[in-house]
This record gives C-alpha cells, sequence and structure tokens, in this order.
C-alpha cells in the first residue's frame, strides 16, 4: 500500500462547478500536510498548508480528518485557471516528505 | 529574485555516461532538496542538505551523489547514468528546517538511452 494515495481522476468539471479532492495516508505518526498545485510541465507550487481544525482560502477549503487519516481540498466555483494536478503532502517528522502521485482536474467552458 | 534555478532543462545521456545537475537558490533557505518524478508516481526524495555542509539520503538515493557547495548551490550527480534514472528532476529548498513550504526550480528533463 502507498503510503499517500489519491485518486488520480480526471476530474472533469465545469467551470462554476464544486470539486472536492481526497486523499489518504498510512502513517498515523504525520504531522504536517499541504495541498500543492502543478500545472502541465511545471514544477509544483505550495496552494495551501492543511490544519487540524481546517482551513480556507477564497475558493479552496482545505480539511483533515487524522482519527480517518485523509486529508481533502474543495475548490468552490471552479475557474478554467485551475485545471492541473493537485498533489497531496504529508511530511512524517524530520525531512520525510511523501508526495501522493495527484489528482488531474480539467474545468471546461 | 529568480528563486530556485535549475541547468540544464534537458538532457539526453547514453547508458554508463556521468553528468551533474546543478541548482541554485536566492532566497537565503537553509535546507535544499532534490527529486524525481515519475509518471504515475509522486515526487520521491532523493537526497536533501538540511544545511550547509550536511547532506542525507532520502527515499532513492542508489546512483546519485550530491554536494551542498555553499549555502545556495546543491548539485546532484549522476556517475554511471541507467536507463531508470530517465526522469525530470526537481531541486527545492525550504527556509525552515524540518521544512514547511518548499519552494520547486522548474525541473530538468532527463532522458537515458
Amino acid at each position: 500500500r502507498k503510503e499517500v494515495e489519491q485518486d488520480p481522476g480526471p476530474f472533469n468539471v465545469p467551470e462554476g462547478a464544486t470539486v472536492a479532492f481526497n486523499c489518504t495516508y498510512s502513517n498515523s505518526a504525520s504531522q504536517s500536510f499541504f495541498w500543492y498545485r502543478q500545472d502541465c510541465r511545471k514544477e509544483p507550487k505550495l496552494l495551501m498548508s492543511v490544519y487540524s481544525s481546517g482551513n480556507e482560502d477564497g475558493r479552496f477549503t482545505a480539511q483533515l480528518n487524522r482519527a480517518s487519516q485523509y486529508i481533502s481540498l474543495l475548490i468552490r466555483d471552479s475557474k478554467l485557471s485551475d485545471s492541473a494536478t493537485y498533489l497531496c503532502v504529508v511530511m512524517g517528522g524530520g525531512f520525510k516528505t511523501i508526495f501522493g502521485a495527484g489528482t488531474r482536474l480539467f474545468v471546461k467552458a | 529574485n529568480a528563486g530556485v534555478t535549475q541547468t540544464p532543462k534537458f538532457q539526453v545521456l547514453k547508458t554508463g555516461q556521468s553528468m551533474t545537475l546543478q541548482c541554485a537558490q536566492d532566497m537565503n533557505h537553509n535546507s535544499m532538496y532534490w527529486y524525481r518524478q515519475d509518471p504515475g508516481m509522486g515526487l520521491r526524495l532523493i537526497y536533501y542538505s538540511a544545511s550547509e555542509g550536511t547532506t542525507d539520503k532520502g527515499e532513492v538515493p542508489n546512483g546519485y551523489n550530491v554536494s551542498r557547495l555553499n549555502k545556495r548551490e546543491f548539485s546532484l550527480r549522476l556517475e554511471s547514468a541507467a536507463p531508470s534514472q530517465t526522469s525530470v528532476y526537481f531541486c527545492a529548498s525550504s527556509e525552515s528546517s524540518p521544512p514547511t513550504e518548499q519552494y520547486f526550480g522548474p525541473g530538468t528533463r532527463l532522458t537515458v538511452t
């Protein structure tokens, strides 16, 4: 079993839709959680950190469920520019950083 | 402020050849990292340098060596390239140790034939 698992998608949604991604992790001792965004043939960039209390940044909401060992990302009112691959990142302490394989999102007009 | 830069952007090697991938950051970050990204897989950590003068193995270090030349520069060397090392290589840096946000370079696309 992979340490971090994501649904690879692709998710195809119309503009204005709400879309949610989940990511599960296997190490219950994991300490920090992030969502990165990666555009085609580009480098990953931090989208948002994920806190135990959940956090929101504009149209994006991230949540952590430690009991079930998953994190989620909700995108409201999808824009064409949201089309990208979304990477779940879990840190287990120290420098151990585990990336999920990513979920591809296509937003169409 | 260029952030994290990598050279070269593309490289084709024959099996057995050697090469060094260069990475530099101008953000005065303490920690630097080398990752590889393969289709259908997440980025995997090859080596990291928590601070100038230190390097440590990550998840997939075999076949690679690194040098933290100074605070700005962190290079990755393939001594004898193999087709299994065909990948996209990303360098990253972070201000804090352990890292929170990591800043990535644009990547090097390496093909080994």
